[in-house]
């Protein structure tokens, strides 16, 4: 079947702008997270979606980030008034049990997303 | 500190050779341990994971826990250059957060 998909891939806009950027995890996967990637850097966890709840919004960097899912389908997450250090890959993965113990991600492909 | 914590590499091997890849971290209650392959400019794809003491074999890859140590390690028999990435460590601390190394960059010569 199909894998997780994100959108748009490549996304450039301007400082203080709002962007809203798309997943679509693999049908029938509970579990969906969001990572960021700068460049040369490792996977920083954003949020984590068990269904449409949230148990685990640590990783939001700030209160201009939000995120939601649809049932245990798309999720969007939304970036305000964007800022130059807000220029990453953002990343969706879903698993689908969303047990620690034995949870695989699968990766969607990213969304480069540039501030200028 | 940094709760996962790996060498940046770049580590270079020949082909054919074993290349070692090793990953510390720092919360006690961690309880499963994965590792991430990803090629440039591509996404992180699983290798394997390990939840218990000792080591775990998948083919060329034999993944080893420590937890006493606070230690993971990743080794990968007879080389290939299409071995070539930066293999992330990824660790299940508390709650679902899934906490990333920076990566190893594995660099495999033909």
């Amino acid at each position: 079947g199909a894998g997780v998909s994100q959108s748009p891939s490549n996304k450039v806009t301007e400082k203080g702008k709002d962007v809203e950027l798309r997943c679509d995890p693999i049908s029938g996967h509970t579990a969906l997270y969001w990572y960021r990637q700068s460049l040369g850097q490792g996977l920083e966890f954003l949020i984590y979606f068990q269904g449409n709840s949230a148990p685990d919004k640590s990783g939001l960097p700030s209160d201009r980030f939000s995120a939601e899912r649809t049932g245990e389908s798309v999720s969007t997450l939304t970036i305000q008034r964007t800022q130059q250090e807000d220029s990453a890959v953002y990343l969706c993965a879903s698993s689908p049990l969303g047990q620690r113990s034995t949870d695989t991600q699968y990766f969607g492909p990213g969304t480069r997303l540039t501030v200028l | 500190q940094k709760e996962v914590e790996q060498n940046s590499g770049p580590l270079s091997v020949p082909e054919g050779a074993i290349a070692s890849l090793n990953c510390t971290y720092s919360d006690r209650g961690s309880q499963s341990f994965f590792w991430y392959r990803q090629y440039s400019g591509k996404s992180p794809e699983l290798i394997m994971f390990i939840y218990s003491n000792g080591d775990k074999e998948d083919g060329r890859f034999t993944a080893q826990l420590n937890k006493a140590s606070q230690y993971v390690s990743l080794l990968i028999r007879d080389s290939q250059p299409s071995d070539s990435a930066t293999y992330l460590c990824a660790v299940i601390a508390g709650g679902f957060k899934t906490i990333f190394g920076a990566g190893t960059r594995l660099f495999v010569k033909a």
